[in-house]
């Protein structure tokens, strides 16, 4: 299994481009979610999903928007991006919600200049 | 203010120290999860915790529902160790499948 995949790696945006953070997972989870990562704060909730065709909003939606079309991918769209949205993402998965053990991918790191 | 708190922010321990990382939250939850985040990068998960103790090798996760309180420590710690310890937490309130994390405790154990 390759677990929690995530493309790509790294990316330089300018502001006002859009883009898609990919992330797939194979291991038929139902529950995945995205995450943002900034210096000297925590992980912070941008979507999540309970299964496909359901997703929610966390704790900081504004500028993202996500489809849940199939159980093994969950795309994360900048629409229009800003500076303020450098930072590290990171996608994870788990069986069947927050109560599980939570699988990461390997992030991405974007800047936003 | 944070619903999670760590503590300490920093660590610092020689090769085979008993360390103990501590985790307190200020809501009723229904799980709780230690992670480590590898100098890389990556992240995975130690324990998930709802009542007691686990234990895994030379990590071991304790949890007190009434003082609201979970602590994670790492017996004969090694340089390998060095990495930064994360708590999240899931709440009780509305069935939300949602976590909320620390900031983090940064472990680095020196040779």
């Amino acid at each position: 299994n390759a677990g929690v995949t995530q493309t790509p790696k790294f990316q330089v945006l300018k502001t006002g481009q859009s883009m898609t953070l990919q992330c797939a997972q194979d291991m038929n989870h139902e529950y995945m979610s995205w995450y943002r990562q900034d210096p000297g704060m925590g992980l912070r909730l941008i979507h999540y999903s309970v299964g496909a065709g359901i997703t929610d909003q966390g704790e900081v939606p504004n500028g993202y928007n996500v489809s849940r079309s199939t159980t093994e991918d969950f795309p994360l769209r900048l629409l229009s991006a800003a500076p303020s949205q450098t930072s590290v993402y990171f996608c994870a998965s788990s069986y069947a919600g927050v109560s599980y053990e939570q699988y990461f991918g390997p992030g991405t790191r974007l800047t936003v200049t | 203010k944070n619903e999670v708190e760590q503590s300490p922010q920093n660590l610092t321990a020689q090769e085979g120290e008993f360390i103990t990382i501590n985790c307190s939250y200020s809501v009723g939850i229904s799980a709780l999860h230690w992670l480590q985040q590898h100098p890389g990068g990556g992240i995975v998960s130690l324990f998930m915790l709802s009542s007691g103790k686990k234990k895994h090798g030379r990590l071991i996760a304790t949890i007190n529902i009434q003082e609201k309180h979970s602590s994670l420590h790492i017996t004969a710690s090694h340089p390998r160790d060095s990495a930064v310890y994360i708590c999240a937490v899931r709440g009780t309130q509305g069935g939300s499948e949602k976590l909320v994390f620390g900031k983090g405790t940064k472990l680095t154990v020196n040779p």
